[in-house]
């Protein structure tokens, strides 16, 4: 089974600063990483995955993250974060072992309050 | 195309009380799902279709029943709600069900129990 612990339940952050929500898993197999976000009152929309390859995944926004399997982590980053960011990110994994269903596991969100 | 759509956007129910929640897609996707998010908890899977015709249990699909309706729509039922199934409710479809696929969302249905 697997399972996904985001370390930060808020952050805040004032404009143009770099921003970090923390990320980390716990897998016997190995895994597919996502990150989505939440807008107020909208659905969740997909800001980057990791599947194979590049541990380095950009994603839409500027957002970036990276996969560090020997620490089972997957942060998410921005350099210089905008008003609009304001949202609740999710941290979400799902094993790539067995047929094509298992179940996407999320984490329980990191609330981005971006400050004037 | 308007991805997932979901009705209604809000509903108040009494304890016993039964709904459907509808949702449908029309970017021609296989499987779809049902989750709910609470405070804190993150999103949890009620149901899934991996494809029409068939259903599958997810992590708490206690006092839910679901209907893969069609290829495109996806029902979720209540049939005697109760006030610990106070929640946002989230559809989602995604392409073929495969593990390192996206999954789309809809906008989600606010559910008051009383």
């Amino acid at each position: 089974a697997q399972s996904v612990t985001q370390l930060d339940s808020q952050v805040p952050v004032f404009e143009e600063a770099p921003v970090e929500l923390r990320c980390n898993y716990s897998s016997s197999v190995s895994v597919y990483l996502f990150w989505y976000v939440q807008y107020p009152n909208q659905g969740l929309q997909l800001l980057l995955k990791y599947l194979s390859g590049s541990t380095l995944v950009k994603g839409i926004n500027g957002f970036e993250a990276e996969f560090n399997k020997s620490q089972t982590s997957f942060h998410l980053r921005k350099p210089s974060v905008h008003i609009s960011d304001t949202a609740e990110y999710f941290c979400a994994v799902r094993s790539n072992y067995g047929g094509s269903q298992g179940n996407l596991i999320f984490g329980k969100g990191t609330k981005l309050s971006v400050k004037p | 195309n308007a991805g997932v759509t979901q009705t209604p956007k809000f509903q108040v129910l009494k304890t016993g009380q039964s709904m459907t929640l509808q949702c449908a897609q029309d970017m021609n996707h296989n499987s779809m799902y049902w989750y709910r998010q609470d405070p804190g908890m993150g999103l949890r899977l009620i149901y899934y279709s991996a494809s029409e015709g068939t259903t599958d249990k997810g992590e708490v699909p206690n006092g839910y029943n679901v209907s893969r309706l069609n290829k495109r729509e996806f029902s979720l039922r209540l049939e005697s709600a109760a006030p610990s199934q106070t929640s946002v409710y989230f559809c989602a479809s995604s392409e073929l069900g495969g593990r390192q696929e996206t999954q789309y969302f809809g906008p989600g249905t606010r559910l008051l129990v009383l």
